[in-house]
């Protein structure tokens, strides 16, 4: 079982502000990063799969770095929307495949 | 991408009694799973669907309380047998052609009293 923690747990982000959050993982028998945004009453939707160390990923405002060998990731939200609160899960996977979910950090965009 | 559609989407149900929770994809797909969240916890894997056979459980998670059927490459339940409150969850499905990617369905939120 992958020890994953998310920090913070729950930010409030200004609309227009960046933001970035964290997921630390074990640096050990890596083998893949995932990314989810999971919204209120809504399935948690993908957004990133990420395999190697100094990989970045982008999508639209949101994008992401890979730190394999210290075991970390982060997700970065530019000019933060409301549409973008959201809980943000990330998984690592060990060689096995399963995923491993981190708590979650809550996102909450005010106007 | 697959679309996957739970039924019930929640439901409320007393201490003691049995829930099944459906999940159906609108293709064949290699694998499908179980998890659940539990309030202010992380998703956990309960276990993964196999067509034709017993499904394989995660640590903590027995046949017994939660029996896992999937006839088909399309089909699968989720029951959760005798229910005490901290069965209190939202219960997810996800399908997966590969462990690249997975695929979660909406959830079923479910509230044991």
């Amino acid at each position: 079982i992958l020890n994953v923690e998310q920090s913070p747990q729950s930010l409030h982000v200004q609309e227009g502000d960046s933001t970035n959050f964290t997921c630390s993982f074990p640096s050990s028998n890596f083998y893949a990063l995932h990314w989810y945004r999971w919204e209120t009453a809504k399935s948690p939707e993908a957004l990133f799969v990420m395999t190697l160390n100094g990989d970045e990923k982008k999508k639209g405002r949101i994008s992401a770095t890979l730190n394999t060998k210290e075991g970390y990731s982060y997700l970065y939200i530019k000019g933060s929307q409301p549409e973008d609160s959201a809980t943000y899960l990330c998984a690592p996977t060990d060689s096995w495949g399963k995923l491993q979910f981190g708590a979650g950090t809550q996102v909450v965009v005010t106007p | 991408s697959a679309v996957i559609s739970q039924k019930p989407s929640r439901d409320i149900c007393q201490r003691g009694t049995s829930l099944t929770i459906q999940c159906q994809v609108d293709s064949q797909v290699t694998m499908m799973f179980w998890y659940r969240q539990q309030p202010g916890q992380s998703l956990t894997l309960i276990a993964t669907a196999n067509q034709g056979s017993e499904a394989t459980y995660e640590s903590g998670f027995v046949i017994d309380k939660f029996p896992i059927s999937r006839p088909n490459l399309t089909f699968s339940t989720l029951t959760v047998s005798n229910m005490s409150p901290e069965d209190s969850s939202i219960y997810l499905c996800s399908v997966a052609q590969s462990y690249n990617e997975q695929f979660f369905g909406p959830g079923t939120r479910l509230t044991v009293l």
